[in-house]
C-alpha cells in the first residue's frame, strides 16, 4: 500500500506569509495527487488535483506542485482565512490515501 | 446548487450493524461517481470507499473490506454505507462526497454523520 507523509504535522506563521507544506509518497504516484483544506467541524475542501491543477473557485494564493514522490502546496501569502488543517490524498482506480494532515496555526 | 445529506448515524454497540444514506441534489446524480471519507475524533481523513456512476465498480479500504457495503440507487438520487460487524474502531464522522468529473477528486462533500460503536 501507498502511504503518504506531510511535514511538518504543524506550521505556525503569521499573515502574510510564505507557506509550503510538504507531502511525501512511500512509492512513485507520477502526478495523481490532491490537496484539501479542513476547518473544525466542517467538511474539506478540495483545493488542489492532479499536484497542480487549481479546483475552481479556489484563490490563486494556493499552489501546488511535484510529481513522482514528492510534492509541495504553497499558500503565497497567507490570510485569516487559511489558518486550516491541510491534507494531502494519492489517488487512483483502486484505492485513495490521505496524508496525515498539517495543521496551519497562528503565529 | 450541489447539496449533499447524510443521515443513519448514531450509537451502535460492538458487532452491531447501520446503513448510512446520502441524498443528493442539484446535479445529475447518475453520471457521477460518489465516496464516503470518515474521521475519527480528533484524527486525520480515512477514505472508505467509492462507487462509479452506474454503481457497477466498488472499491473499499482494507480496513472496512468484508463488513461495509457501498451501493447507489440513481433513481433516488441516494448513496448507502451498510456497515456491518462494526468495531469501536469505526466511531467517526462518516461524509458523503461526489468525484468531480474533471478532478476526479471529491468536489463537493455533506456535513457529515457521526457514528460511535460503544457498549
Amino acid at each position: 500500500d501507498i502511504q503518504m507523509t506531510q511535514s511538518p504535522s504543524t506550521l505556525s506563521a503569521s499573515v502574510g506569509d510564505r507557506v509550503t507544506i510538504t507531502c511525501r509518497a512511500s512509492q512513485m504516484i507520477s502526478s495523481w495527487l490532491a490537496w484539501y483544506q479542513q476547518k473544525p467541524g466542517k467538511a474539506p475542501k478540495l483545493l488542489i488535483y492532479k499536484a497542480s491543477s487549481l479546483e475552481s473557485g479556489v484563490p490563486s494564493r494556493f499552489s501546488g506542485s511535484g510529481s513522482g514522490t514528492e510534492f509541495t502546496l504553497t499558500i503565497s501569502s497567507l490570510q485569516p482565512d487559511d489558518f486550516a488543517t491541510y491534507y494531502c490524498q494519492h489517488y487512483n482506480t483502486y484505492s485513495r490515501t490521505f496524508g496525515q494532515g498539517t495543521k496551519v496555526e497562528i503565529k | 446548487e450541489v447539496y449533499l445529506l447524510e443521515s443513519g448515524g448514531g450509537l451502535v454497540q460492538p458487532g452491531g450493524s447501520l446503513r448510512l444514506s446520502c441524498a443528493a441534489s442539484g446535479f445529475t446524480f447518475n453520471t457521477y461517481a460518489m465516496g464516503w471519507v470518515r474521521q475519527a475524533p480528533g484524527k486525520g481523513l480515512e477514505w472508505v470507499s467509492s462507487i462509479t456512476y452506474t454503481g457497477t465498480d466498488i472499491v473499499y479500504a482494507d480496513s472496512v473490506k468484508g463488513r461495509l457495503t457501498m451501493s447507489r440507487d440513481n433513481s433516488k438520487y441516494t448513496v448507502y454505507l451498510q456497515m456491518n460487524s462494526l468495531r469501536a474502531d469505526d466511531t467517526a464522522v462518516y461524509y458523503c462526497a461526489r468525484i468531480g468529473s474533471i478532478s476526479a477528486n471529491f468536489d463537493y462533500w455533506g456535513q457529515g454523520t457521526l457514528v460511535t460503536v460503544s457498549s
